[in-house]
């Protein structure tokens, strides 16, 4: 299997719901990145692993809780959301270099009823 | 502070035609690499050219090119011979190479290409 996976691509949750988003690469990259898109906003960088140890975290609400046991796989866990979480959740990976692209994942349609 | 701005929500382009999408960043670091890419409506992001600060000369991927005005602050796209498949979202990204593993996204161009 090549590239980053995303799984599931499509959720539906309620705001008392707790789900989980997962990322996959067998890449052997380094780096792993939750990004957030909502419509006619940039993306929002979320979080950001590099050998499975969390380097950035940009402010996040706590109700997003990232997980990475190790460097081909990421999650992340969400629990008791607001109806303005609704967005376009993209993972993606970095091999390591500096003038390296980021290889993204299809992203998971997240919908909070 | 680093931003990346794209003024045009949306363009449109005739099929076969070049088209320029507008990227100006925002930075005082010394180095920084400047990516564009593409999210067709399946939503993935996918990678389409390359530029470093300090390289000398325009990068270009095919029918991509990126015209690198450094003292302009501006790294615009251009697509030659367009075609119906480059319907889509156009991302300018930026990355400071000083260590730090952040990108920097703009609000992204909507570009349609009409037969």
């Amino acid at each position: 299997e090549t590239g980053v996976t995303q799984t599931p691509r499509h959720l539906v949750m309620g705001m008392t719901n707790k789900k989980s988003l997962k990322c996959e690469q067998h890449l052997g990259h380094n780096a792993m990145y939750w990004y957030k898109q909502s419509a006619k906003k940039p993306l929002e960088l979320m979080f950001v692993y590099n050998f499975k140890e969390q380097t950035e975290n940009n402010s996040v609400p706590s109700r997003f809780s990232p997980e990475c046991p190790n460097s081909s796989h990421l999650f992340l866990h969400l629990h008791t959301l607001q109806p303005e979480d609704s967005a376009l959740y993209l993972c993606a990976s970095l091999p390591g270099g500096s003038t390296d692209t980021q290889y993204f994942g299809p992203g998971t349609r997240l919908t909070v009823l | 502070a680093q931003k990346i701005t794209q003024t045009q929500p949306g363009m449109f382009v005739q099929e076969k035609e070049a088209v320029t999408l507008d990227c100006t960043y925002d930075t005082s670091d010394p180095s920084y690499g400047l990516f564009w890419y593409k999210q067709p409506s399946s939503g993935e992001m996918i990678f389409l050219i390359y530029q470093g600060s300090y390289d000398q000369q325009n990068a270009t991927e095919g029918r991509y090119s990126l015209n690198f005005q450094k003292a302009r602050k501006s790294a615009n796209l251009v697509i030659s011979a367009s075609q119906l498949g480059d319907s889509a979202m156009y991302f300018c990204a930026m990355r400071l190479t000083s260590g730090t593993y952040k990108y920097i996204f703009g609000t992204g161009t909507r570009l349609k290409v009409l037969a």
